[in-house]
């Protein structure tokens, strides 16, 4: 069983598209991320949902739109793509503020704007 | 904003030598964390350190949390091919703090 899993995998899209990403954790955490990787690999934290409560949102493009549904599941919708929305997209899950359960990460979504 | 430094950004080495590489903080963490990126994969925690002085071991990979809590370090013993891969480390000042990533080590190891 794939502990924190997101869909798709890969995602190709042109200028000015909406597109979503979703995530889901078995893990029974109650937090979830989003993390942007860019191309020199720098992983930086977008957005944090604690028992579906937005609790860390930096500063994102307001076309950036999380959502969490339940505990288990946290999507990110992106309205007008652009180029530089290109990127790998990890979600990753924890238990808030408990030591020993630190961020679980997904295999990512890898955006390419065209 | 707060920023992580690690050094070295990137090594080469030959299979069965040592490696060490460390992260370096300008404001006090509570927490230090080191993840291992394969290609194309999500990070993978490799050792999580709450301690200062703290050294935690994790087969050959060993991790210590510094004694000034500004700074932590990660030794690789007797490194081998599948220790290729980006090494990030992390530290959180709080435990209700953002968790913050440094950008990475990148190694290579030669056969």
């Amino acid at each position: 069983d794939t502990a924190v899993s997101q869909t798709p995998k890969y995602l190709v899209t042109q200028m000015g598209n909406d597109k979503s990403i979703k995530c889901e954790q078995n893990l029974g955490h109650d937090t979830m991320y989003w993390y942007k990787q860019d191309s020199k690999k720098f992983l930086k934290i977008m957005f944090s949902y604690n028992n579906k409560e937005l609790i860390i949102n930096e500063t994102v493009p307001n076309r950036f739109s999380p959502k969490s549904p339940d505990k288990a599941h946290l999507n990110l919708h992106i309205n007008s793509l652009e180029l530089g929305d290109s990127a790998v997209y990890f979600c990753a899950s924890s238990q808030w503020a408990a030591k020993g359960t630190e961020a679980f990460f997904g295999q990512g979504t890898r955006l390419t704007v065209v | 904003g707060q920023q992580l430094n690690q050094s070295p950004q990137s090594m080469f080495i030959q299979e069965g030598e040592d490696v060490s590489m460390n992260c370096t903080s300008s404001s006090i963490f509570n927490t230090w964390l080191w993840y291992k990126q394969d290609p194309g994969e999500g990070p993978v925690l490799l050792i999580a350190l709450y301690k200062a002085g703290e050294l935690t071991s994790n087969g050959r990979l060993t991790a210590q949390f510094g004694i000034t809590r500004k700074d932590s370090f990660l030794n690789i013993s007797a490194s081998i091919p599948s220790d290729v891969g980006i090494y990030f480390c992390a530290g959180r000042k709080t435990s209700y703090d953002k968790v913050i990533f440094g950008p990475g080590t990148s190694l290579s190891v030669i056969p």
